[in-house]
């Protein structure tokens, strides 16, 4: 089956610009994951979605960086007022269990944003 | 707060040499211990994992066990081809699944022939 897929690949924007990354998960999978990786770095947590509850959204770094999945399938990250340094590769992961058990997170090919 | 750390890349062998990767963490609890690998020009993929203390991951040759008494869940592996050339992270996890998961920087592997 498909697996996670993620648009566009590639944004370029300029600095103040708004922007919207699309991830379209594993069908039927509970859980949903954004991450931010810099270049050369791990990724790092931002948000976590099950179904269409966002449960945890402690790793957004400012309130310009929004996330929504409003019918528990696809998810949008939408980064207002682009800086440079939300320059990165923005991933986004689906598991088909919920909280409390093990399991595997299955990734997005990412989208590299670069801000000028 | 969690953090994991693995050793410095860019790491280059030889075709057929043993393969170690050092990882260790910091954990609140008892977390789940994952590798995942990034070949060139594709997504993150999990290679193998560890729920418990003592526990051995493995697949395609390369293994690690879960070591609580020295926090380490460090990568081996017996003879490198030059197609183990890739990005490797070590990552945990340790809300059950809710925080999502904490990942080192990554050690690019390079295998010579």
């Amino acid at each position: 089956g498909a697996g996670v897929s993620q648009s566009p690949r590639y944004k370029v924007a300029k600095r103040g610009q708004d922007v919207a990354l699309r991830c379209d998960p594993i069908s039927g999978h509970v859980s949903l994951f954004w991450y931010q990786q810099a270049l050369g770095q791990g990724p790092e947590f931002l948000t976590y979605f099950q179904n269409e509850a966002q449960l945890d959204k402690s790793g957004l770094p400012s309130d310009r960086f929004f996330a929504e999945r409003p019918e528990g399938s696809v998810s949008t990250l939408k980064i207002q007022r682009t800086q440079q340094e939300d320059s990165a590769v923005y991933l986004c992961a689906s598991s088909s269990e919920g909280t409390l058990l093990v399991y595997e997170q299955y990734f997005g090919p990412g989208t590299r944003l670069t801000v000028t | 707060g969690n953090s994991v750390t693995q050793m410095e890349g860019p790491v280059t062998l030889s075709e057929e040499a043993f393969l170690t990767i050092n990882c260790t963490y910091t954990a609140t609890g008892y977390p789940s211990l994952f590798w995942y690998v990034q070949y060139p020009g594709e997504g993150l993929q999990l290679l193998l994992k560890a729920t418990k203390a003592d526990d051995k991951g493995s697949n395609k040759g390369f293994e690690a066990t879960y070591r609580k008494e020295t926090t380490s869940f460090h990568l081996e592996k017996g003879s490198v081809q030059v197609s183990d050339s890739a990005v490797y992270f070590c990552a945990l996890d340790s809300g059950g699944g809710a925080d999502g998961l904490t990942f080192g920087k990554g050690t690019h592997l390079i295998i010579q022939p």
